[in-house]
Parts: C-alpha cells; sequence; structure tokens
C-alpha cells in the first residue's frame, strides 16, 4: 500500500461549526505533515509530526489543530474557522523526515467556509 | 531565504512534441530537487526527487537535471501525450531544513 488516504475529499463548513480532517498511511512512514493549497499557488507547510510529536508549526493560527493519535493516522481539528481559510488541505508523508526523502501526498480536502 | 522560480507560467504543445520545463532557485546549498506533478484539485505526485550529488534522474519518458552551480533544473518530457497535462511544480529544501519550498509551478496542456 502506498497511499495516503484522506477524507472527507470535500467539506463545507460555517464559521461557527467544528470539523476534523482525517488522514492515514500504511506504508510505515514516521513523518507525517499538513500543507495549505490556495488557488493556482503552491502548498505552505502548515505541521510536521515525526514519531508522533509535533516538531514543527510554521505560526498557524490556534483555529487549526493538529493531532497525530498513532503513526499511522494524522489529524487536522477546525474550529471557528474564516472564509479565508478556504483552500485544499493536503497530508504527506515521508519515511523518516530526513533529507533525500520523496514525499507522498493525499489526494486532499478541498474545505469552503461560509 | 530560498526563492524557486518556474518558467514559464503556463505552456500548451500538441502531442508528441518534446518538452523543457525551467526550475531556478537562489541558494545552491541543496540536499536534493524534487519534481511533482499535480492534476487539478488533486494532491501532488512526486515524480522524481536528484539528489545534490546527482546530475540527472530518468524515470520513462521523463529526465530531469540539476546544475546546482547556477542554480537550476530541467525537467525533460519526450514524446509528450495528452495524459500529460497537469501542473509540474518543482521544489528545494529551505537552507538548514528539510521542509520544502515550492515553485508555483508550470501548468502543461498537451492537445491531441
Amino acid at each position: 500500500d502506498t497511499e495516503v488516504t484522506q477524507t472527507p475529499k470535500h467539506l463545507v463548513m460555517g464559521m461557527t461549526n467544528k470539523k476534523s480532517l482525517k488522514c492515514e498511511q500504511h506504508m510505515g512512514h514516521r513523518a507525517m505533515y499538513w500543507y495549505k493549497q490556495k488557488a493556482k499557488k503552491p502548498p505552505e507547510l502548515m505541521f510536521v509530526y515525526s514519531y508522533e510529536k509535533l516538531s514543527i508549526n510554521e505560526s498557524v493560527p490556534s483555529r487549526f489543530s493538529p493531532e497525530c493519535p498513532n503513526s499511522s493516522l494524522l489529524n487536522l481539528h477546525l474550529h471557528a474557522l474564516q472564509p479565508e481559510d478556504s483552500a485544499l488541505y493536503l497530508c504527506a508523508s515521508s519515511p523518516y523526515r530526513g533529507e533525500n526523502e520523496k514525499l507522498f501526498f493525499g489526494s486532499g480536502t478541498q474545505l469552503s467556509v461560509l | 531565504k530560498q526563492e524557486v522560480t518556474q518558467i514559464p507560467a503556463a505552456l500548451s504543445v500538441p502531442e508528441g512534441e518534446n518538452l523543457v520545463l525551467n526550475c531556478s532557485f537562489t541558494d545552491s546549498a541543496i540536499y536534493n530537487l524534487q519534481w511533482f506533478r499535480q492534476d487539478p484539485g488533486k494532491g501532488l505526485t512526486s515524480l522524481l526527487l536528484i539528489q545534490s550529488s546527482q546530475r540527472e534522474q530518468t524515470s520513462g519518458r521523463l529526465n530531469a537535471s540539476l546544475d546546482k552551480s547556477s542554480g537550476r533544473s530541467t525537467l525533460y518530457i519526450a514524446a509528450s501525450q495528452p495524459g500529460d497535462s497537469a501542473t509540474y511544480l518543482c521544489a528545494v529544501p529551505r537552507a538548514g531544513s528539510y521542509q520544502l519550498t515550492f515553485g508555483k509551478g508550470t501548468k502543461l496542456s498537451v492537445i491531441p
């Protein structure tokens, strides 16, 4: 299995809602990432987990809360989002967060905040 | 601060043509350079990773080259097909980090 699976594929939420994005991989990778991608822009790194511990937080607002329950799962909890948070949210994984490692991306969750 | 530039922003070619996509970066102290493909509304697929000690990598009809000293990489696609239509992004690690800095991509359209 060489896939990173993200659910849901699409999500529409209001500014007062609480929702979660889920990401799963079964490749034994020990590094997992959340990226945000606005239309016609490159992906921007949000968070990095290494061995289930948060190692990088790119100054992301607290309305985004990541969680890594185990080595195969990564969640992104959303609360009180703003319309400008509408974007494609991508999960990725790599073997050990080392150099010269390919990143494996999921297909993303297209999020719309109304 | 590492900056990555991709030229052209968009490219349209007839099927069967060979083509070259360009990527340049400002800081040559990189571990590697990756080329990704992204279909509309989808995630990224890693196509090729060139380590800093390598000059090129090949996968099928794709060939990527890396010239660290000049801060440039090219992605050569041979005998293009309509299925190659996508956005191609290059990415390099930030200085002192393994985290990637992406270019804005080249949107390729291969016309049947």
